[in-house]
């Protein structure tokens, strides 16, 4: 199992622009979110979804849309990227259970200018 | 405003020592208490986590101590070694929120030779 892959590993943006970040699992998990880092915050949940057609938002939704078309896939789209969207993004999956570990992929650098 | 909060934000120890590393929380509903570790480049990982109808639990060099009536949980790392230099994370959850994590902001372990 490849487990959670997240693309690209890093991606300069101008400020305006928009783009998707690519994230999925092999894990047939029902549980995925985005994360985003930043220094002396930890991470910070943006969006989530407990399963296919099933979103919902986090601590700082804004900018940021998800959709969840299929158990594997959950892309995060920035509409208009801002410099205060400069950040590393971490997707997760896990199955149902609020108990069970919660898998990261390797994380999206993304800087805004 | 962080729901969990985690001290110190760095910490150096010399092979052989202890690491320690506190988190407060005040969401008496918080149920599931983990703590994961983060390398250079690389996305957290789970790493150890308790419930709170125990006080402690071990695995390896690794210790979760929990004091429910505190609200306050710890990490202890026994027998600190170089591989063990990473960001370890605390958070939080609770199964009636879909077991979304709160995370703490973070510790930086260094352990030199």
């Amino acid at each position: 199992n490849a487990g959670v892959t997240q693309t690209p590993k890093f991606q300069v943006l101008k400020t305006g622009q928009s783009m998707t970040l690519q994230c999925a699992q092999d894990m047939n998990h029902e549980y995925m979110s985005w994360y985003r880092q930043d220094p002396g915050m930890g991470l910070r949940l943006i969006h989530y979804s407990v399963g296919a057609g099933i979103t919902d938002q986090g601590e700082v939704p804004n900018g940021y849309n998800v959709s969840r078309s299929t158990t594997e896939d959950f892309p995060l789209r920035l509409l208009s990227a801002a410099p205060s969207q400069t950040s590393v993004y971490f997707c997760a999956s896990r199955q149902a259970s609020s108990y069970n570990e919660q898998f990261f992929g390797p994380g999206t650098r993304l800087t805004v200018l | 405003q962080q729901q969990v909060k985690q001290s110190p934000q760095s910490l150096i120890v010399q092979k052989g020592g202890i690491s320690i590393i506190n988190c407060a929380y005040e969401n008496t509903a918080f149920d599931y208490f983990p703590w994961y570790q983060q390398f250079p480049g690389k996305g957290p990982a789970l790493l150890i986590a308790i419930r709170p109808d125990v006080s402690e639990k071990k695995e390896g060099r690794f210790t979760i101590s929990f004091n429910k009536s505190a609200k306050q949980f710890s990490l202890h790392i026994m027998d600190s070694q170089p591989g063990d230099s990473a960001t370890y994370f605390c958070a939080a959850s609770m199964a009636d929120s879909w077991g979304k994590l709160q995370f703490g902001a973070g510790t930086q372990v260094v352990v030199t030779p």
